[in-house]
């Protein structure tokens, strides 16, 4: 039964960055079948994809195209995690942050998610 | 870009009797890598993560309950609860995963409540 435990900070300050980290347990990171995904939920936006990072013999990143030129997803194989980096956040990037286990099925697993909320 | 729709945006039906729920793709997400139709249902009670109920438009997740099915194909999908149990009231959102390059738009959600 993979696991997924998120931790980081709750509060951001404007124009600085936003940071997230995601421990996997119960899968490997370099698991071929899956990718490790960031996903948003605001009341303005909604369930918002962000990004995934996945193995195939090599990592591969995907971004929104809302968040990539702010936006960098790093897998950490010595710790099984990954994390999310969201640079120069505004309060629109106030929202609860989960990431997750994606498969040709869809998204089975999930974090607990973190409220994030930007302001000075 | 794929756009998401579902109809209602929220319901309220009694308990045992029959909830359904729509959603509607701009575009066909059939595909055989898929398959079939790359659709995905979830539910979200307050507090907590979405889970996933169905995969491929009708396949249920393990654990999931027969209450729940789901159907459709192309552009046009329904969740339907054979009948409503108190803990199933929640948000029910729909989400494609077929373009490329990913967006994996979700559905704006369904509220379903107990009438």
């Amino acid at each position: 039964q993979v696991q997924l435990q998120q931790s980081g900070p709750g509060l951001v300050k404007p124009s600085q960055t936003l940071s997230l980290t995601c421990v996997i347990s119960g899968d490997s990171i370099f698991n071929n079948n899956v990718a490790w995904n960031w996903i948003r939920q605001s009341p303005s936006r909604g369930l918002e994809w962000l990004g995934r990072t996945y193995y195939r013999s090599k990592w591969y990143n995907d971004y929104a195209i809302s968040v990539k030129s702010r936006m960098t997803i790093n897998p950490d194989t010595s710790q099984n995690h990954f994390s999310l980096q969201l640079n120069s956040v505004t309060p629109a990037d106030t929202a609860v942050y989960y990431c997750a286990r994606g498969k040709d099925s869809g998204f089975d697993s999930w974090g607990q998610g973190t409220l994030v909320t930007v302001s000075s | 870009d794929i756009v998401v729709t579902q109809s209602p945006d929220s319901l309220a039906v009694s308990l045992g009797e029959r909830a359904t729920i729509n959603c509607k793709s701009s575009q066909s997400v059939s595909h055989s890598s898929c398959n079939g139709n790359c659709l995905a249902w979830y539910q979200q009670k307050p507090g907590q993560p979405p889970k996933m109920l169905i995969y491929w438009a009708s396949t249920r997740e393990f654990g999931v309950p027969d209450r729940f099915v789901g159907s459709g194909s192309g552009t046009d999908f329904t969740l339907t609860i054979s009948s409503l149990q108190a803990e199933d009231v929640a948000v029910y959102y729909c989400q494609q995963f077929i373009d490329s390059p990913p967006r994996f738009t979700f559905g704006p959600g369904t509220t379903v409540d107990i009438k």
